[in-house]
C-alpha cells in the first residue's frame, strides 16, 4: 500500500537553531512530493515541491527540502528557525501512474520553536 | 489574486440534521478538490472534480455524502444524514490541472452533536 510517514508527531527546536522535519514514503515509481504548512484555523499553505532535478528544493519562508531516492526521503529543512514557523507541518506524496494525481498526506508534525 | 473560499468557517448542528459546505475555487482552477481532516491526522480525499465532472469519488461515503460542481466553477459537499463521526474539518482546493500544486481554503469546522 502506499503511504506517507512522518515519524515524530512534535519536534522541538530553540530559535536560531537548524530544524528538520522527517518523511519518508512508500510508492511506486517516482512521485511528486510536497510540503505544506497550517497554521491554527487555517488552511493548508503550500511550501515546496519536488518534481524532478535538484536533489535539494527551495520554497517559501526560508524552507528547504531535500530529496533521497534511496532512502525514499523528503525532509524539511531550515537553517534558522524562527518562533513564528511554529505549526502543523505536512508531507505529501502524488505518486504517478494509473490513478496518479491521488495526493496521500501524512498525519503532520508539529513544530514548536521556542524563543 | 483571492483564494480559495470556504464557508461557513463554522457550523455547529445536532445529528441526523443535512448540512452543506461551499467552496469557491481560485479563478482559473480546473480541479477541485474536496477533503475531510480529522484531529491530529492530514486530510484525506473525499472527492475531486475535473471543471463539473467527478472523476474520483472513491473515499466518499454516498450513503450520507453527496457534491456537485455546477458549471465547473463552485461546489457543494452535502452531508445528509450527519453522524457524530462526521465531526472535522472540511477542506476544499483547487489546482489549475491535476498535476499542479494544489491550494487549500480555510476549511470549514463540523461540529455534529
Amino acid at each position: 500500500a502506499q503511504s506517507v510517514a512522518q515519524p515524530e508527531d512534535q519536534v522541538n527546536v530553540a530559535e536560531g537553531n537548524p530544524l528538520t522535519v522527517k518523511c519518508t514514503y512508500s510508492v511506486s515509481g517516482n512521485p511528486y512530493l510536497f510540503w505544506y504548512v497550517q497554521y491554527p484555523n487555517r488552511g493548508l499553505q503550500f511550501l515546496l515541491k519536488y518534481i524532478t532535478g535538484d536533489n535539494l528544493v527551495k520554497g517559501s519562508y526560508g524552507f528547504e527540502a531535500e530529496f533521497n531516492k534511496s532512502q525514499t526521503s523528503f525532509h524539511l529543512k531550515k537553517p534558522s528557525a524562527l518562533v513564528s514557523d511554529s505549526a502543523l507541518y505536512f508531507c505529501a506524496v502524488r505518486p504517478l501512474g494509473t490513478g496518479g494525481f491521488k495526493t496521500i498526506f501524512g498525519a503532520g508534525t508539529r513544530l514548536f520553536v521556542k524563543a | 489574486e483571492a483564494g480559495v473560499v470556504q464557508s461557513p468557517r463554522y457550523k455547529i448542528i445536532e445529528k441526523k440534521q443535512p448540512v452543506a459546505f461551499w467552496c469557491n475555487p481560485i479563478s482559473g482552477h480546473n480541479t477541485l478538490y474536496w477533503y475531510l481532516q480529522n484531529l491530529g491526522q492530514g486530510p484525506e480525499l473525499l472527492i475531486r472534480y475535473e471543471n463539473e465532472e467527478a472523476v474520483d469519488d472513491s473515499q466518499l461515503p454516498k450513503d450520507r455524502f453527496s457534491a456537485e460542481r455546477l458549471k465547473g466553477v463552485d461546489s457543494t459537499l452535502k452531508i445528509q444524514p450527519a453522524e457524530l463521526g462526521d465531526s472535522a474539518v472540511y477542506l476544499c482546493a483547487s489546482s489549475f490541472t491535476s498535476s499542479e500544486t494544489q491550494y487549500f481554503g480555510p476549511g470549514t469546522r463540523l461540529l455534529v452533536l
